[in-house]
């Protein structure tokens, strides 16, 4: 049973465009979620992350955004570059956890 | 510069062995985590550390076994490979339990 969903496996974006990558979560004591950034044959790099206290958190190009009662974040990139192209990973953490638990993956390609 | 590092890259073994995955940090965290990464699953946990002697069990810790003798390394054991545990291996490490996690390059192991 997959606590963080996310339903997209991959995106493709012409540069300059918008990416916004969603991801859904089922557990309502998750309250801190983040975004890693993923390259082939690298592990993954930490990109943002969002408090369940917050709605929105924005770090130059890219934009978080918490739904909390749709169970539902997402996370902006805008203007697309096509260094952006990597595997996103939404994950979760709840309160007083320990643990990360992570989506599947969307495979995001910005098309120059 | 601290960093987090995997050895070896690429193992190819064959079913039954035991096979010893290395991993370092120089982060002198005390936190560190182990994932497998599989198409269609994301990052799962393996097996994850607190502390030197602490070792706690993850979501798919079957066919796996870890030890912390020191800060710097948590070495993940398979003790008889099985095929199923063809995967890309990543470990992680975290100043505070749920802070974020810094990952190492990861090691791609095919079970023949």
């Amino acid at each position: 049973d997959q606590q963080v969903k996310q339903n997209s496996p991959s995106l493709s974006v012409q540069e300059g465009r918008i990416s916004i990558l969603n991801c859904d979560y089922t557990n309502s004591m998750f309250d801190y979620f983040l975004w890693y950034k993923k390259y082939p044959a690298e592990g993954p790099t930490f990109l943002i992350s969002i408090s369940s206290i917050k709605d929105k958190n924005e770090d130059g190009r890219f934009t978080v955004f918490l739904n909390k009662s749709a169970k539902h974040l997402s996370l902006h990139i805008v203007p697309s570059q096509p260094g952006d192209s990597a595997v996103y990973f939404c994950a979760a953490l709840m309160e007083y956890g320990n643990k990360l638990v992570f989506g599947a993956g969307t495979i995001l390609r910005v098309k120059s | 510069d601290a960093e987090i590092t995997q050895s070896p890259r690429h193992k190819i073994t064959e079913t039954g062995r035991q096979v010893t995955l290395a991993c370092h940090q120089t982060w002198n965290h005390n936190n560190m985590f182990w994932y497998r990464q599989d198409l269609g699953h994301g990052l799962r946990l393996i097996h994850y550390s607190y502390g030197v002697q602490d070792t706690n069990k993850g979501e798919v810790s079957d066919g796996y076994s870890v030890s912390r003798s020191n800060t710097e390394d948590l070495p993940l054991t398979l003790e008889s490979a099985a095929s199923s545990q063809t995967s890309v291996y990543f470990c992680a490490s975290s100043e505070w339990a749920g802070g974020t996690q810094y990952f190492g390059p990861g090691t791609r192991l095919t079970v023949l």
